[in-house]
């Protein structure tokens, strides 16, 4: 059980195009949705806490506007890097928390998006 | 943001032995998680410690817990090559935001 997947697992585009990751939990209603960023050899730097149906809380130094996301859903999660360029190329992984299940503090990780931009 | 420090920063060990991290962080807590990824991959969620909790067990991992030098350890016994992975100790301040390590990458010689 808690399964989290994401889609698609790597991108490549090109520099002012927007790319949408989607998040979505597989066997579990997702309450809060999580979405981190990684560098090579870097740690998880948390972005954006989304909560279904309400908007997104963002980290200091996240653009929200660069950003967009979309909690639509107790399952479904979408990240969309608008007008991406070079520097926003990186691996984005989300997770998934059940608020309502026995484990609420376990977040549940989706297996990443590698966005490459040329 | 980041909080926590995790050392030593990489292991290089034989199969058989034993694997100690350790992770400390800044602020109070509710819990602090450990998680292994693959090169690569997504997170697996390994254990959970609370802050009331001292030490926990699950299979061969061991954590241990000392909130007033907050600060964590990871303990995996009788390694395996399928043990090479970096670990990442993530804490929870009572808002389901969990602040990242920096991390440890493990790597188990056969």
């Amino acid at each position: 059980g808690a399964v989290v997947s994401q889609h698609p697992s790597w991108v490549i585009c090109k520099s002012g195009t927007s790319v949408k990751i989607e998040c979505r939990s597989l066997d579990f209603q997702a309450t809060t949705m999580f979405w981190y960023r990684q560098f090579p050899k870097q740690s998880l730097m948390l972005m954006a806490t989304s909560n279904e149906g309400s908007k997104a809380t963002y980290e200091q130094g996240v653009e929200k506007d660069k950003f967009l996301i979309n909690h639509a859903s107790l399952t479904l999660s979408t990240l969309t890097v608008t007008s991406a360029h070079p520097e926003d190329s990186s691996f984005y992984i989300c997770s998934a928390r059940d608020g309502s299940g026995r484990h609420q503090e376990t977040q549940y990780f989706g297996p990443g998006t590698r966005l490459l931009v040329l | 943001s980041q909080q926590g420090e995790e050392d030593p920063q990489a292991l290089s060990i034989q199969e058989g032995e034993n694997a100690t991290m350790n992770c400390s962080y800044k602020t109070s807590i509710n819990n602090l998680q450990w998680y292994r990824q693959n090169s690569g991959r997504g997170l697996v969620h390994l254990i959970l410690i609370r802050s009331n909790e001292r030490e926990k067990h699950s299979g061969r991992l061991r954590v241990t817990l000392d909130t007033s030098k907050k600060s964590s350890s990871l303990l995996i016994t009788a390694s395996r090559a399928a043990d090479t992975a970096s670990y990442f100790c993530a804490t929870d301040a009572n808002d389901y935001k969990l602040s990242f390590g920096a991390g440890t990458t493990v790597t188990v010689r056969a």
